[in-house]
């Protein structure tokens, strides 16, 4: 089935550990994105890219860093994590911002840092 | 900066009790108003795009409207199977990017 394939979809890690999230999508679709969930919160946008080689930041996008080294992946790095950094982490993508099909969304990576 | 507050934050309804979840928005310029349902473990799923004030847009028992502060999402004669936590984001003219409510979860007893 096509759609936004997101591993690992859980970790655990030491503080100061370091790891990257991948997504994947086969929709070809230009824009992805990758947000985090905390308990009774909803979405904040952590980074964006809007095609191939172009990244943007968020709203809240320290500790964080992304690549776009293909139109399908989009990879999100913690360089040294933080148990602040505890969180449901999901990543969509979209036909070039388009609203009419909204975002397609993983189904989360779920991170516990120790 | 864009702005979404969804009320209330959690909702009870037992099986058939229609009600409606409100969603308040502030944005330089809507492209559009998303609602979205996610089931817990999963990711959010797409349900409607609205762009202008006045506008319906309908699935199931769910029925979306939208003025210009506002959009509500009507659920009639909800079953259990409904129960979700429902979002609602925004989307700037003048951007690629949506901007989330923390949503609303709805319960729905049989």
């Amino acid at each position: 089935n096509a759609g936004v394939t997101q591993t690992p979809k859980f970790r655990v890690l030491k503080t100061g550990q370091s790891m990257t999230l991948l997504c994947a999508q086969d929709m070809n679709h230009e824009y992805m994105y990758w947000y985090r969930q905390d308990p009774g919160m909803g979405l904040r946008l952590i980074h964006y890219s809007v095609g191939e080689g172009t990244t943007a930041k968020g709203e809240v996008p320290d500790g964080y860093n992304v690549s776009r080294l293909k139109k399908q992946n989009f990879l999100l790095g913690l360089e040294s994590a933080a148990p602040s950094q505890t969180s449901v982490y999901f990543c969509a993508s979209s036909y070039r911002g388009e609203p009419h099909y909204g975002y397609t969304f993983g189904s989360g990576t779920r991170l516990t840092v120790v | 900066e864009d702005q979404v507050t969804q009320s209330p934050e959690a909702l009870r309804l037992q099986e058939g009790e229609s009600s409606s979840l409100n969603c308040s928005y502030t944005v330089s310029g809507l492209r559009g108003l998303f609602w979205y349902r996610q089931d817990p473990g999963k990711g959010p799923e797409f349900l409607f795009t609205l762009y202008s004030a006045g506008e319906e847009k309908e699935k199931e028992r769910l029925k979306a409207t939208l003025t210009k502060k506002e959009s509500f999402l009507h659920i009639t004669a909800p079953k259990p199977e409904d129960s979700a936590t429902y979002l609602c984001a925004v989307q700037a003219s003048n951007a690629g990017k949506s901007t989330f409510g923390d949503g609303t979860t709805l319960t729905v007893k049989p």
